[in-house]
């Protein structure tokens, strides 16, 4: 039962552009929302995060928008750049806990 | 600083066989947690610390064990290895401040491992 879905496995955007992965959720109790960023053979490293008592969180280029309703939340990348190319993953904190549940990942490619 | 390092790299074992993946991190982070990556799987928990001496179960725990002597180690124990294991794993840890929503989570480069 796969409770953070990311059902774009691969995205192509052009240079300067803006790229917008998405991500969804079934659990109701994660109140704490991040993303990470993978490149080949290294570890994922951070990108943003956002509060469930939050709707948006922006960080130079990238923004994060959570839709609680919709159990939703995206990233937005303006603008695209080649160096963004990597793997997307979402991830969601249980409330209370520090279990993390990550998004199966989406590939995202900058085209030049 | 190093961060989160950890070791070996690359391992390949037969089935049956046990090991320990090494992490360590110099940030003075209360939390550290292990993670094995699959294709078309994400990052799942297998572990996790939340200081020295206290240790909890992730998603899938199983045939794993664990233990948080020191802030600073936080080994994965693999009792007899099965092919179904094969994964590259990733450690990481973070701060677990009290009233914070700090959860960012810094990882380690990943081990290979292969089981045959």
């Amino acid at each position: 039962d796969q409770q953070v879905k990311q059902n774009s496995p691969s995205l192509s955007v052009q240079e300067g552009r803006i790229s917008i992965l998405n991500c969804d959720y079934t659990n109701s109790m994660f109140d704490y929302f991040l993303w990470y960023k993978k490149y080949p053979a290294e570890g994922p490293t951070f990108l943003i995060s956002i509060s469930s008592i939050k709707d948006k969180n922006e960080d130079g280029r990238f923004t994060v928008f959570l839709n609680k309703s919709a159990k939703h939340l995206s990233l937005h990348i303006v603008p695209s750049q080649p160096g963004d190319s990597a793997v997307y993953f979402c991830a969601a904190v249980i409330s209370g806990t520090y279990k993390y549940i990550f998004g199966t990942g989406t590939r995202l490619k900058v085209l030049a | 600083n190093a961060g989160v390092t950890q070791t070996p790299k690359f391992q390949v074992l037969k089935t049956g066989q046990s090991m320990t993946l090494q992490c360590a991190q110099d940030m003075n982070h209360e939390y550290m947690s292990w993670y094995r990556q699959d294709p078309g799987m994400g990052l799942r928990l297998i572990h996790y610390s939340v200081g020295a001496g206290i240790t909890d179960q992730g998603e899938v725990p199983n045939g794993y064990n664990v233990s948080r002597s020191t802030t600073e180690d936080f080994p994965l124990r693999l009792l007899s290895a099965a092919p179904s294991q094969t994964s590259v794993y990733f450690c990481a840890s973070s701060h677990t401040l009290p009233g914070t929503y700090s959860k960012e989570q810094y990882f380690g480069p990943g081990t290979r491992l292969t089981v045959t």
